[in-house]
């Protein structure tokens, strides 16, 4: 059974500090999202990583995929106030009939 | 905007009603999923469908129902509310994983149901 595990579950941090929120997943998958939600509202899709090794990148925020490790990590570089949201990352695989499996979320608290 | 519109944004109903969830996905996405929400929680899967078809099935009470349509809009249905089903329900489409479609899901905006 496939299981997604996304820590730290809260964080809050300074504005202009770097920090990592990381997804761990425990079978084989071929595909990984990032996901944004500002409070009661929809979810947005970030990155989409498909392949052992992917980067993305989109502002002040980088997500990488190491397929091996089971592990994908989305960092924020240098952040700022705008960047507070609950970060999801998801995991498609054939463990889960290709059904995503979703980590419980991040909380981001980014203070000025 | 994602182009998943969902209806109606905000209902609030009494415990015991039953109401109705509407969506209608993305042009072109065959596959809608429905999500549920609770209040400061993660996503809980509901259902899938594809092309009108059950696909795959998560956490969904017996009270709950779906269904899609030929022109794949989809329902959800809610009976014998309680308070324990407020909360903020998605729905998602997507393309299968294939060729130039990343499989990724697309929300809606989210209907907000309050149960009293």
């Amino acid at each position: 059974e496939l299981k997604v595990e996304q820590n730290p579950l809260f964080l809050s941090m300074q504005e202009g500090k770097n920090y990592t929120i990381y997804c761990n997943y425990s079978t084989t998958s071929d595909r990984l999202y990032w996901y944004r939600q500002d409070p009661g509202k929809s979810l947005e899709s970030l990155f989409v990583l498909l392949s052992n090794g992917a980067v993305k990148q989109e502002g002040r925020l980088m997500a990488s995929l190491d397929t091996k490790a089971r592990l994908s990590t989305l960092h924020i570089t240098a952040a700022v106030h705008d960047l507070s949201a609950t970060y999801f990352c998801a995991v498609g695989s054939m463990d889960s009939n290709y059904q995503l499996i979703w980590g419980a979320g991040t909380k981001l608290i980014i203070k000025p | 905007d994602s182009g998943v519109t969902q209806t109606p944004k905000h209902l609030i109903t009494a415990t015991g009603q039953r109401v109705t969830l509407r969506c209608s996905p993305r042009s072109g996405d065959l596959s809608v999923y429905w999500y549920q929400q609770s209040l400061d929680q993660g996503l809980q899967f509901l259902i899938q469908y594809y092309n009108g078809e059950e696909r795959a099935k998560g956490n969904i009470l017996e009270r709950f129902s779906a269904q899609q349509f030929p022109d794949l809009h989809s329902e959800l249905n809610l009976s014998s509310l309680e308070l324990g089903d407020s909360a903020l329900y998605f729905c998602a489409s997507s393309h299968p994983l294939a060729g130039p479609n990343t499989g990724e899901l697309f929300f809606g905006e989210g209907s907000r149901l309050t149960v009293l």
